[in-house]
Formats: structure tokens, sequence, C-alpha cells
């Protein structure tokens, strides 16, 4: 069936440095990524996304790039903060448009002052 | 604000009751899903309805039904709860146009 796995499961970085998180899909069909963030006690909120007819996408501090050939997908946050810690989802749209979403597992990212 | 709303936010109950958690929204969105949440699984879809005729299958459906009600409301029911369904749940709603998920504040389920 259609999977998504997510990497690492935890991440610690110190405040100003960069942290990626890394997707793979396994529906090849699938033509849209987004990138949920979800602070402690909150409910995830949509920070990034990206389509299949884009290779990278960037917003301030973060983005993201799709390999569609190797069905992968990263997200990528430089110059880190505080309030970046939270829980980081990835998902991948599955089957093709029909947008029911299909999550990884999540990445805890803590930012150290 | 247009919002997704589910209620009760907190349930406590025992083994073998029915539950029933619920979502309403006022986005105007025709595509409603429910999730559950737990620590180091993600967010796994239980069902998920593209409008008030369609249900389907997520994930996740054993144990769990589903009730599309009008187009602002889906409704979640564990007929007869057992202690792994304990987790949370939330509802979302998704924009036709860009695709864009919309969660609410979600329901935590403890089932004894």
């Amino acid at each position: 069936g259609e999977n998504v796995e997510q990497h690492p499961s935890t991440l610690s970085v110190q405040e100003g440095d960069s942290a990626v998180i890394k997707c793979t899909y396994s529906d090849s069909a699938s033509n849209y990524f987004p990138w949920y963030k979800q602070e402690l006690g909150k409910r995830p909120q949509l920070i990034i996304d990206i389509r299949s007819n884009v290779g990278e996408k960037k917003d301030q501090r973060i983005a993201v790039t799709l390999n569609k050939t190797a069905k992968h997908f990263s997200l990528h946050i430089t110059e880190t903060q505080p309030e970046d810690s939270a829980v980081y989802f990835c998902a991948a749209s599955s089957p093709s448009g029909t947008y029911k979403y299909i999550f990884g597992t999540g990445t805890r990212l803590k930012v150290l002052a | 604000d247009a919002d997704v709303t589910q209620t009760p936010r907190n349930r406590i109950t025992k083994t073998g009751k029915r539950i029933m958690l619920e979502c309403s929204q006022t986005k105007g969105h025709d595509r409603m899903y429910w999730y559950r949440q737990d620590p180091g699984l993600g967010l796994r879809l239980i069902y998920y309805s593209f409008d008030v005729k369609d249900i389907n299958k997520g994930e996740i459906s054993d144990g769990y039904s589903v009730s599309r009600q009008a187009q602002a409301k889906f409704s979640l029911s564990l007929e007869s709860a057992i202690p792994n369904q304990t987790a949370l749940y939330f509802c979302a709603t998704s924009d036709f146009v860009t695709g864009e998920l919309f969660f609410g504040e979600g329901s935590r389920l403890t089932v004894l």
C-alpha cells in the first residue's frame, strides 16, 4: 500500500544551525507534498508545500526539495530559532490529485539556545 | 474566522462503551477527514469523505465508523471502545483548489 517514511525521528540542532528532514514515498502517482508543523499541544499547520512539477520551493528560512525519480523530498530550515522547535510531518497525496494524504511518522526538532 | 471545531476535546471512557466524536466546520470545504495521532506513529487516516454521499476507508478503519450528516458535519464513532484506541483524534478539511488540510484542535480519547 501507500507509504511515507520520514527520518530522523528526532533532531537536535544549535540555534542558528540548519536542519534537514527527509521523506520518501512509495506511490509514484503522488503529486502533492505538504509539510506540517505541530507545536506542543497545538494542531498541525501547513508551513510549505511542493507539487510534482517543481523541484524546489523556498519561503524565507524554509525550503523543500523534491526528487521524483528517487521518490523523496526534504525540508530544509536555515538559521534555526527556538520557535522552530516542534514536530514536523511530511505527507504525500495519493492517488494522484485526490488529496487523500498519507503522513510520515514525524520528526521532533529541538533547537537549543 | 472560519474554523474546524471538534467535540468533545477530552473524553475518558471504559472498555466496551460507544463513543462519538463530532466535527463541524465553517470553511465551506467539501472534503473532510478523520486522523488518529499516536506518539511515534504520526497521523494515520481513519476515514475520509469528499462529499455528503461519499465515505471512504483510510489506513486504519477497523473498529471505527463515520457519518457525514451534512457538508459541514462529519462524526467518528467507536462502537465498542478498546484501550488501544486511546489516542489523539483530529478532524480536518481540505481546500479543493490548494489541497491544504485544516485541522481541528483535536479530541483526546482515553479508554480504560
